[in-house]
């Protein structure tokens, strides 16, 4: 069984710039969500998404947006990247109705 | 608008002692809580799960408890050993909810010292 897998493990961007990152669902699994971490803080949800669809959304602006691929893979994308948008972005798998998530190892990403 | 605490912030303590962590949460119509640790700039590791209609979940040397009348997880740490040292966040999970969104505490950041 393959755990959920995230990429890159570390970026740098600018301030302005677009990120896009990358998930791989555990198999079997057929919801993706997103959180965003913070230095020192709990994660924070940022949405999820079921059958290529956004199925809930977080406290997050327009510019935080979402992919799922028929193989249940996900992408997050974020435009106009700000300093507060470093953090550790975490990917989670579940299987709908069953609700347990199984995280991946995130993806830091520092904005300067 | 659920809220989830935990207290303490950090805590040290010797190899061997037995502990608790606490987690509170305001809004007490949930359907989960989870309990994850998470080692420095890493992931989340799930290590119990407890429905809402369950009152405790144990899993070797970790024993969760539930009591959504009064609002509050603990999590129990028998024997702790310098590998428990993580940081523990608790996640409740609301009842009907869209899409199974978790709400987390800040997290206990634990130490334990040889």
């Amino acid at each position: 069984e393959t755990g959920v897998t995230q990429s890159p493990t570390h970026l740098i961007k600018t301030r302005g710039q677009q990120v896009t990152l990358r998930c791989s669902s555990q198999s079997g699994h057929n919801t993706v969500s997103w959180y965003q971490q913070a230095l020192g803080q709990g994660p924070q949800f940022i949405f999820q998404y079921y059958r290529e669809e956004e199925n809930g959304r977080g406290n997050f602006p327009p510019r935080f947006s979402g992919l799922q691929f028929p193989n249940y893979s996900s992408e997050l994308n974020v435009n106009a990247l700000e300093l507060d948008d470093s953090a550790l972005y975490l990917c989670a798998s579940s299987l709908i109705g069953v609700y347990e998530q199984y995280f991946g190892p995130g993806t830091r990403l520092t904005v300067t | 608008k659920q809220e989830v605490t935990q207290i303490p912030a950090a805590l040290s303590v010797p190899e061997g002692e037995n502990l608790v962590l606490n987690c509170s949460f305001t809004d007490s119509a949930i359907y989960n809580l989870q309990w994850f640790r998470q080692d420095p700039g890493k992931g989340l590791t799930s290590l119990l799960l407890i429905q809402s209609s369950q009152r405790e979940q144990t899993s070797g040397r970790l024993n969760a408890s539930l009591d959504k009348s009064s609002g509050r997880s603990t999590l129990y740490i028998a024997a702790s050993q310098p590998g428990d040292s993580a940081t523990y966040l608790c996640a409740v999970r609301r009842r009907g909810n869209q899409g199974g969104k978790l709400i987390f505490g800040q997290g206990t950041e634990l130490s334990v010292k040889p």
